[in-house]
């Protein structure tokens, strides 16, 4: 089956360091999200892109995260600097565009830990 | 403000029954609602999709309802497992964006 994977699966850091998570998509997906899961927040959407143009990113803090496609194989989320408060699992999910395919597919995520 | 919220509290039936859960929502207009289910360490996985001008989605043992005037939509497992005993979660979707719910976390008591 084919999957989106994320990179690493878990990260450890202190305050004030720079993260970087990878996401690679499903090959030929056209639409990807990037989400953070908290206990208290649930699922939030960060993030969008289509075709590799970010559509929204009015979910992300803008001062301090950041969201690329560099090439339609590879989407990125940096934070810098980081801070306790961004410790979350961090999810991304590819798709088609929904009149297409319904549903889309999410990798396993990445487990943030900002100490 | 903008609200969609499920069953409140962990849901817990025993074997072989029906399973319900709720997702209302409050200030959206939804195109389409998804439904997902996720187990520990692992991101959502997608089950139905069910559009505004659809009142029932039907998959083996799952069936979804669409109510646009109440805002609300039922998702059910007939004939339960403990296999489906997960977190489900329901997601409104506006164009290519979709808005998730809180979950509900659901046990199937063998």
């Amino acid at each position: 089956d084919a999957r989106v994977t994320q990179t690493p699966r878990h990260k450890v850091t202190e305050m004030g360091q720079e993260v970087t998570m990878r996401c690679q998509p499903i090959l030929g997906h056209n639409t990807v999200f990037w989400y953070r899961q908290t206990m208290m927040q649930g699922l939030e959407l960060l993030a969008y892109f289509r075709n590799r143009a970010p559509l929204d990113d009015s979910g992300m803090p803008k001062d301090r995260f950041s969201a690329e496609m560099p090439d339609a194989t590879l989407a990125t989320l940096k934070i810098q600097p980081s801070e306790p408060r961004d410790s979350a699992v961090y999810f991304c999910a590819s798709g088609l565009d929904r009149r297409q395919t319904p549903g889309y597919t999410f990798g396993s995520g990445t487990r943030l830990t900002v100490v | 403000s903008q609200k969609i919220e499920q069953n409140s509290e962990a849901l817990n039936i025993q074997e072989g029954k029906t399973a319900t859960l709720t997702c209302n929502y409050t200030n959206y207009s939804p195109a389409y609602l998804q439904w997902y289910r996720q187990d520990p360490g692992r991101g959502p996985v997608f089950l139905l999709l069910i559009r505004e001008n659809e009142k029932e989605k039907r998959k083996e043992r799952l069936k979804v309802t669409f109510d646009t005037t109440l805002k609300q939509s039922l998702f059910h497992i007939t004939a339960s497992q403990p296999a489906d005993s997960a977190t489900y979660l329901c997601a409104l979707g506006m164009g290519n964006q979709f808005y998730f719910g809180t979950g509900t976390s659901l046990t199937v008591i063998p």
